[in-house]
Protein backbone atom coordinates (compact mmCIF):
# COMPACT_ATOMS: atom_id res chain seq x y z
CA UNK A 1 0.00 0.00 0.00
CA UNK A 2 1.28 3.58 -0.98
CA UNK A 3 2.36 5.62 2.19
CA UNK A 4 1.59 8.76 0.60
CA UNK A 5 -1.29 9.53 -2.14
CA UNK A 6 -1.01 12.06 -4.29
CA UNK A 7 -4.08 11.88 -6.13
CA UNK A 8 -3.98 14.74 -8.78
CA UNK A 9 -1.70 13.42 -11.35
CA UNK A 10 -1.81 17.16 -13.37
CA UNK A 11 -3.43 19.84 -13.00
CA UNK A 12 -3.80 22.84 -14.80
CA UNK A 13 -4.95 26.56 -13.67
CA UNK A 14 -5.48 30.01 -15.17
CA UNK A 15 -3.19 32.16 -13.42
CA UNK A 16 -4.52 34.25 -10.58
CA UNK A 17 -6.84 31.14 -9.49
CA UNK A 18 -6.42 28.98 -6.16
CA UNK A 19 -5.00 25.83 -6.21
CA UNK A 20 -5.23 23.14 -3.78
CA UNK A 21 -2.53 19.91 -3.97
CA UNK A 22 -4.04 17.21 -1.99
CA UNK A 23 -2.12 14.82 0.14
CA UNK A 24 -3.16 11.63 1.93
CA UNK A 25 -0.93 9.59 4.40
CA UNK A 26 -0.62 6.56 5.49
CA UNK A 27 1.52 5.72 8.86
CA UNK A 28 0.79 3.66 12.49
CA UNK A 29 4.08 5.88 14.12
CA UNK A 30 2.95 8.39 16.26
CA UNK A 31 5.74 10.90 15.42
CA UNK A 32 6.33 11.61 11.65
CA UNK A 33 7.31 14.37 9.84
CA UNK A 34 5.20 15.32 6.35
CA UNK A 35 6.80 17.21 3.70
CA UNK A 36 6.37 19.35 0.49
CA UNK A 37 8.65 19.71 -2.12
CA UNK A 38 8.54 21.59 -5.47
CA UNK A 39 10.71 20.37 -8.46
CA UNK A 40 10.72 22.55 -10.92
CA UNK A 41 10.95 22.75 -14.66
CA UNK A 42 14.67 23.27 -13.85
CA UNK A 43 14.57 19.67 -12.09
CA UNK A 44 16.01 20.76 -8.57
CA UNK A 45 14.20 19.86 -5.00
CA UNK A 46 13.03 22.72 -3.47
CA UNK A 47 11.92 22.39 0.15
CA UNK A 48 8.85 24.03 1.10
CA UNK A 49 7.90 22.60 4.31
CA UNK A 50 8.13 19.96 7.39
CA UNK A 51 5.28 19.24 9.86
CA UNK A 52 5.80 17.43 12.80
CA UNK A 53 2.81 15.36 13.81
CA UNK A 54 2.42 16.96 16.94
CA UNK A 55 1.35 19.90 15.65
CA UNK A 56 -1.49 20.12 13.78
CA UNK A 57 -1.40 24.13 13.25
CA UNK A 58 -2.02 25.16 10.04
CA UNK A 59 0.61 27.25 8.14
CA UNK A 60 0.41 30.40 6.08
CA UNK A 61 3.73 31.58 4.01
CA UNK A 62 3.22 34.00 1.74
CA UNK A 63 0.83 33.10 -0.96
CA UNK A 64 1.02 29.09 0.04
CA UNK A 65 -0.43 27.74 3.22
CA UNK A 66 -0.78 23.96 4.20
CA UNK A 67 -3.69 22.15 5.59
CA UNK A 68 -2.64 19.47 8.36
CA UNK A 69 -5.45 17.20 9.59
CA UNK A 70 -4.22 13.76 11.16
CA UNK A 71 -8.03 13.05 11.73
CA UNK A 72 -8.63 12.43 7.64
CA UNK A 73 -4.50 11.57 7.37
CA UNK A 74 -4.41 14.74 4.97
CA UNK A 75 -1.65 17.28 4.46
CA UNK A 76 -3.07 19.43 2.02
CA UNK A 77 -1.02 22.41 -0.17
CA UNK A 78 -2.87 25.47 -1.35
CA UNK A 79 -1.36 28.17 -3.54
CA UNK A 80 -3.39 30.98 -3.47
CA UNK A 81 -3.20 33.77 -6.84
CA UNK A 82 -1.33 31.15 -8.63
CA UNK A 83 1.48 32.19 -10.84
CA UNK A 84 3.26 31.26 -13.92
CA UNK A 85 6.95 30.54 -11.67
CA UNK A 86 4.20 28.21 -9.59
CA UNK A 87 4.65 25.85 -12.48
CA UNK A 88 6.26 22.58 -11.13
CA UNK A 89 5.86 19.18 -9.98
CA UNK A 90 5.20 18.94 -6.32
CA UNK A 91 5.66 16.69 -3.90
CA UNK A 92 4.33 15.59 -0.36
CA UNK A 93 6.79 13.33 1.55
CA UNK A 94 6.47 11.20 5.05
CA UNK A 95 9.19 10.10 7.71
CA UNK A 96 8.50 8.07 9.72
CA UNK A 97 10.66 7.94 13.40
CA UNK A 98 10.10 4.03 13.33
CA UNK A 99 11.89 3.94 9.62
CA UNK A 100 15.06 5.91 10.57
CA UNK A 101 15.93 8.01 8.10
CA UNK A 102 14.13 7.18 5.14
CA UNK A 103 11.81 9.65 3.52
CA UNK A 104 8.97 8.45 1.15
CA UNK A 105 7.61 10.37 -1.50
CA UNK A 106 4.33 10.65 -2.93
CA UNK A 107 3.83 10.13 -7.14
CA UNK A 108 4.03 14.32 -7.14
CA UNK A 109 1.13 16.67 -9.21
CA UNK A 110 2.06 18.07 -12.05
CA UNK A 111 0.62 22.05 -11.69
CA UNK A 112 0.23 23.90 -14.75
CA UNK A 113 -0.32 27.62 -14.41
CA UNK A 114 -1.57 29.00 -17.62
CA UNK A 115 -0.83 32.99 -18.38
CA UNK B 1 23.56 30.69 1.11
CA UNK B 2 25.64 27.50 1.56
CA UNK B 3 24.10 24.57 -1.30
CA UNK B 4 24.76 20.95 -2.40
CA UNK B 5 26.63 20.96 -5.18
CA UNK B 6 26.58 17.22 -7.58
CA UNK B 7 29.27 16.54 -9.88
CA UNK B 8 28.84 16.12 -12.94
CA UNK B 9 25.65 17.31 -13.56
CA UNK B 10 25.15 14.68 -16.49
CA UNK B 11 27.30 11.22 -16.85
CA UNK B 12 26.61 9.06 -19.54
CA UNK B 13 28.06 5.64 -19.71
CA UNK B 14 27.89 2.00 -21.22
CA UNK B 15 26.27 -0.77 -19.37
CA UNK B 16 28.20 -2.49 -17.29
CA UNK B 17 30.76 0.26 -17.06
CA UNK B 18 31.18 1.74 -13.11
CA UNK B 19 30.38 4.99 -12.41
CA UNK B 20 31.00 7.43 -9.55
CA UNK B 21 28.37 9.90 -8.59
CA UNK B 22 30.09 12.40 -6.34
CA UNK B 23 28.45 15.00 -4.13
CA UNK B 24 29.89 18.07 -1.41
CA UNK B 25 27.07 18.17 1.00
CA UNK B 26 26.83 21.62 3.42
CA UNK B 27 29.72 21.36 5.32
CA UNK B 28 27.90 21.29 9.37
CA UNK B 29 25.62 18.97 8.42
CA UNK B 30 25.90 14.95 9.34
CA UNK B 31 23.42 13.32 7.61
CA UNK B 32 23.75 12.25 4.11
CA UNK B 33 21.31 10.55 1.38
CA UNK B 34 21.16 9.56 -2.23
CA UNK B 35 17.74 9.39 -3.80
CA UNK B 36 17.31 8.71 -7.78
CA UNK B 37 14.60 9.49 -9.92
CA UNK B 38 13.88 7.31 -12.74
CA UNK B 39 12.09 10.60 -15.66
CA UNK B 40 8.57 11.57 -14.90
CA UNK B 41 9.03 9.37 -12.11
CA UNK B 42 8.59 9.85 -7.89
CA UNK B 43 11.61 10.68 -5.75
CA UNK B 44 12.77 7.08 -4.10
CA UNK B 45 14.51 7.23 -1.22
CA UNK B 46 18.08 5.02 -1.95
CA UNK B 47 20.45 5.21 1.22
CA UNK B 48 21.15 7.60 4.30
CA UNK B 49 24.88 7.77 5.60
CA UNK B 50 25.70 8.74 9.25
CA UNK B 51 29.14 8.73 11.37
CA UNK B 52 30.89 7.05 8.71
CA UNK B 53 28.36 4.21 7.90
CA UNK B 54 25.06 3.46 6.03
CA UNK B 55 22.29 4.23 8.46
CA UNK B 56 19.55 3.42 6.52
CA UNK B 57 19.21 1.39 2.96
CA UNK B 58 16.28 1.06 0.65
CA UNK B 59 15.36 -2.00 -1.07
CA UNK B 60 16.87 -0.54 -4.36
CA UNK B 61 20.17 -0.68 -2.99
CA UNK B 62 21.63 -4.03 -3.81
CA UNK B 63 25.37 -4.88 -3.74
CA UNK B 64 25.66 -2.97 -6.85
CA UNK B 65 25.56 0.48 -5.06
CA UNK B 66 27.95 1.94 -2.37
CA UNK B 67 28.45 5.07 -0.82
CA UNK B 68 31.94 6.32 0.44
CA UNK B 69 32.61 9.70 2.04
CA UNK B 70 36.57 9.81 1.07
CA UNK B 71 37.49 12.72 2.60
CA UNK B 72 35.61 15.57 4.70
CA UNK B 73 34.16 17.02 1.99
CA UNK B 74 32.63 14.58 -0.60
CA UNK B 75 30.09 12.22 -0.16
CA UNK B 76 29.83 9.25 -3.47
CA UNK B 77 27.58 7.08 -4.71
CA UNK B 78 29.07 4.42 -7.04
CA UNK B 79 27.21 1.45 -9.09
CA UNK B 80 29.66 -1.21 -9.76
CA UNK B 81 28.57 -2.51 -13.32
CA UNK B 82 25.62 0.07 -14.41
CA UNK B 83 22.16 -1.58 -15.99
CA UNK B 84 20.31 0.40 -18.42
CA UNK B 85 17.51 0.47 -15.76
CA UNK B 86 19.91 2.57 -13.69
CA UNK B 87 19.35 5.44 -16.03
CA UNK B 88 17.35 8.31 -13.70
CA UNK B 89 18.47 11.84 -11.79
CA UNK B 90 20.37 11.25 -8.63
CA UNK B 91 19.82 13.67 -5.96
CA UNK B 92 22.42 13.74 -3.36
CA UNK B 93 20.92 15.56 0.32
CA UNK B 94 22.54 16.64 3.52
CA UNK B 95 20.69 17.52 6.63
CA UNK B 96 21.54 18.82 10.27
CA UNK B 97 19.88 16.22 11.98
CA UNK B 98 17.86 13.22 11.14
CA UNK B 99 15.51 12.65 8.39
CA UNK B 100 12.87 14.72 9.82
CA UNK B 101 15.38 17.74 9.83
CA UNK B 102 15.37 19.78 6.28
CA UNK B 103 17.22 18.24 3.75
CA UNK B 104 18.88 20.16 1.50
CA UNK B 105 18.67 18.92 -1.90
CA UNK B 106 21.47 18.81 -4.82
CA UNK B 107 21.04 19.82 -8.38
CA UNK B 108 21.22 16.20 -9.48
CA UNK B 109 23.41 14.39 -11.64
CA UNK B 110 21.54 12.66 -14.69
CA UNK B 111 22.63 9.27 -15.07
CA UNK B 112 22.22 7.89 -18.84
CA UNK B 113 23.54 4.13 -19.16
CA UNK B 114 23.55 3.03 -22.98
Amino acid sequence: AQKVTQAQTEISVVEKEDVTLDCVYETRDTTYYLFWYKQPPSGELVFLIRRNSFDEQNEISGRYSWNFQKSTSSFNFTITASQVVDSAVYFCALSEASLGDKIIFGKGTRLHILP
Amino acid sequence: EPEVTQTPSHQVTQMGQEVILRCVPISNHLYFYWYRQILGQKVEFLVSFYNNEISEKSEIFDDQFSVERPDGSNFTLKIRSTKLEDSAMYFCASSELRAWDEQYFGPGTRLTVT
